[in-house]
């Protein structure tokens, strides 16, 4: 079974950019997988960033942002602030009526 | 405006079964997919499986197929998950979350959570 990989954490500075990927164990992440990003902090319900590789989801400040790098998803975060430390999680359609998630990427901002 | 709703707390014995609900309001019930979600303590986010209100059709990971059934109960505007089975590792928070009505929608916006402890 395919797995959806993610990094396991990651650092930024306060200002800085960070680019988080999403692959897979086989083949590469496409448009057609409908990438989607979430934001989780501890005790709550995940909240959407970015859907269908690129889109912002309402309310989203604009240092975030979605892409296609190379054979992975990517989120990018320009200018990083204290309250992004969170996990991120990446979501893939993979046919079928199927979905996976990544193992999320806890991101810390010192 | 979607809302969900999930129903409380659940504590169970290892072999035994939960049902837990999702009750949706704002829209349409009877148009729109929704997904569950389970989260182990301190783990990562788990795509259950879903279910398309439309047409009733779901789809279910492989990991839970066979002891995991969801349903909708239309009257209600309630959709339910069931796991069978349970053991200590089913342990964990259950969302459901709003699925729209393409595969390319967002999970958005979610439940609040629904926490299954399972111990002996």
């Amino acid at each position: 079974q395919t797995v959806v990989t993610q990094e396991t954490s990651f650092s930024v500075s306060p200002g800085g950019t960070v680019t988080l990927t999403c692959g897979l164990s086989s083949g590469s992440v496409s448009t057609s997988h409908f990438p989607s990003w979430y934001q989780q902090t501890p005790g709550q319900p995940p909240r959407t960033l970015i859907y269908t590789t690129d889109t912002r989801s309402s309310g989203v400040p604009d240092r975030f942002s979605g892409s296609i790098l190379g054979n992975k998803a990517a989120l990018t975060i320009t200018g990083a602030q204290a309250d992004d430390e969170s996990d991120y999680y990446c979501l893939l359609y993979m046919g079928s009526g199927i979905w996976v998630f990544g193992g999320g990427t806890k991101l810390t901002v010192l | 405006q979607v809302h969900l709703v999930q129903s409380g707390a659940e504590v169970k014995k290892p072999g035994a079964s939960f049902k837990v609900s999702c009750k949706a309001s704002g829209y349409r019930f009877t148009s729109y997919a929704i997904h569950w979600v389970r989260q182990a303590p301190g783990q990562r986010l788990e795509w259950m499986g879903w279910i398309n209100a439309a047409n009733d059709n779901t789809d279910y990971s492989h990991k839970f197929k066979g002891r995991v059934t969801i349903t909708r109960d239309t009257s209600a505007n309630t959709v339910n998950i069931e796991l069978r089975r349970l053991r200590s590792e089913d342990t964990g928070i259950y969302y459901c979350a709003f699925g729209g009505t393409a595969y390319s929608n967002p999970f958005d916006p979610w439940g609040q959570g629904t926490l299954v402890s399972v111990s002996s």
